[in-house]
Order: structure tokens, then C-alpha cells, then sequence
């Protein structure tokens, strides 16, 4: 069955680059839609973006202008950049797969990314 | 954007109880596009409902998904132990695809 690790960083200062990577064992990157979410401590969750295994992206318009989502389908992996990030960026980072007109499964054990000086 | 308000917030049970969830859109979810998930503490969501009312693979058939358009619940006919945990709607129509708040099942 296909499983999803994040990798990455726990800490990152203010104003500088979170960046992510999801590692897709047991199954291809190929036909599928992987996203990003994340989930501040003791909130909900909010979907940050996808890619699809060709290279086409969708981001969610609040972080659209510093986020990028790229793919290595060599390595099947997908990755996740937020630039310029805040402490409102601090959360627990999941990616996850989605296929045509089903939602969000599986998804990784997530990641928390800090952001502080 | 899909806004998505979950009721109630905190819903207090007993085992063996019957819960009802619900999740009220901002607009319709045209393709029924609606699913549901649950979250324990220090653990990543999972899905339960998919489609407004196919249950994903292994999930139990005391979980159930109904309704269509702007209203839909997520009912769980006698609560196990391990059903208390954190529920949250997700529409999956429109970009930006949107969660609900959440609604806490607990004891």
C-alpha cells in the first residue's frame, strides 16, 4: 500500500524558507494529485496546494504568492516551499494524495515546522 | 471560496450513544464532492466518508454520510471508545478546497 513521509526541517527563522519534502513508497507518483496541508497547534486544517504528477499546480490563493509545489518523479517525491515565512507558518505539515473524485488519502504522519529566531 | 460550518462545536456522549454531526456549506458542493474525517491527538487525519456517503476502505458501517447540495451530516450509530476524537468536513468541488472547523466528539 502506498505510504507518505515528510522530511524536512522542524525550524526555520523568520522571514526565510520552509521547505519540505514527501516521500512516496510502495506505489508510483504517476496519475495522481499530491497536496499539501498543514494545521497550526490546536486548530484546523488548512489545504496549502497540489501538484499533479505531470507538473501542474493549484495553490491556495492566501498563500499562493509564496508557495511553490514541485515534483521529482524520478525519485517519487514531491516537494513544498513557503517563502518569506512568519510565525503564523508554525504547523504541523502534511502531504497527501488525492485521485480524480476522491479526496484526501493516505496522508503522511505529518511534520511540525516552528518558525523562530 | 467554499466556507464550511461545522455544529456543534464540542458534542459530549457516552459509548454506545448515537452521534450526529453536522457540516453546513456556503454553497453547494455541485459534484457531491464531500467527505469526512477523523483525527485523534498527535495523529493525521483520516478518511472516513468520501462522495457524501461511500465509506472509505475499512471503516466500519456504524459510520454513515448523508445529505446533498449545502447540508450534510456524518452520523455514528453507537459510539466505541475509540470513535471520541476530532471530526472535520472537507469539500473537494471547488479550489480552494476547504475544511470545516471540526467538531469534538468526546466523553
Amino acid at each position: 500500500q502506498v505510504q507518505l513521509q515528510e522530511s524536512g526541517p522542524g525550524l526555520v527563522k523568520p522571514s526565510e524558507t520552509l521547505s519540505l519534502t514527501c516521500t512516496v513508497s510502495g506505489g508510483s507518483i504517476n496519475s495522481y494529485y499530491w497536496s499539501w496541508i498543514r494545521q497550526p497547534p490546536g486548530k484546523g486544517l488548512e489545504w496549502i496546494g497540489y501538484i499533479f504528477y505531470s507538473g501542474s499546480t493549484s495553490y491556495n490563493p492566501s498563500l499562493k504568492s509564496r508557495v511553490t509545489i514541485s515534483v521529482d518523479r524520478s525519485n517519487n517525491q514531491f516537494s513544498l516551499r513557503v517563502s518569506s515565512v512568519t510565525a503564523a507558518d508554525t504547523a504541523v505539515y502534511y502531504c497527501a494524495r488525492r485521485s480524480g473524485s476522491y479526496p484526501f488519502d493516505p496522508w503522511g504522519q505529518g511534520t511540525l515546522v516552528t518558525v523562530s529566531s | 471560496e467554499i466556507v464550511l460550518t461545522q455544529s456543534p462545536g464540542t458534542l459530549s456522549l457516552s459509548p454506545g450513544e448515537r452521534a450526529t454531526l453536522s457540516c453546513r456549506a456556503s454553497q453547494s458542493v455541485s459534484s457531491s464532492y464531500l467527505a469526512w474525517y477523523q483525527q485523534k491527538p498527535g495523529q493525521a487525519p483520516r478518511l472516513l466518508i468520501y462522495g457524501v456517503s461511500s465509506r472509505a476502505t475499512g471503516i466500519p458501517d456504524r459510520f454513515s454520510g448523508s445529505g446533498s447540495g449545502t447540508d450534510f451530516t456524518l452520523t455514528i450509530s453507537r459510539l466505541e471508545p475509540e470513535d471520541f476524537a476530532v471530526y472535520y468536513c472537507q469539500q473537494y468541488d471547488n479550489s480552494p478546497l476547504t475544511f470545516g472547523g471540526g467538531t469534538k466528539v468526546e466523553i
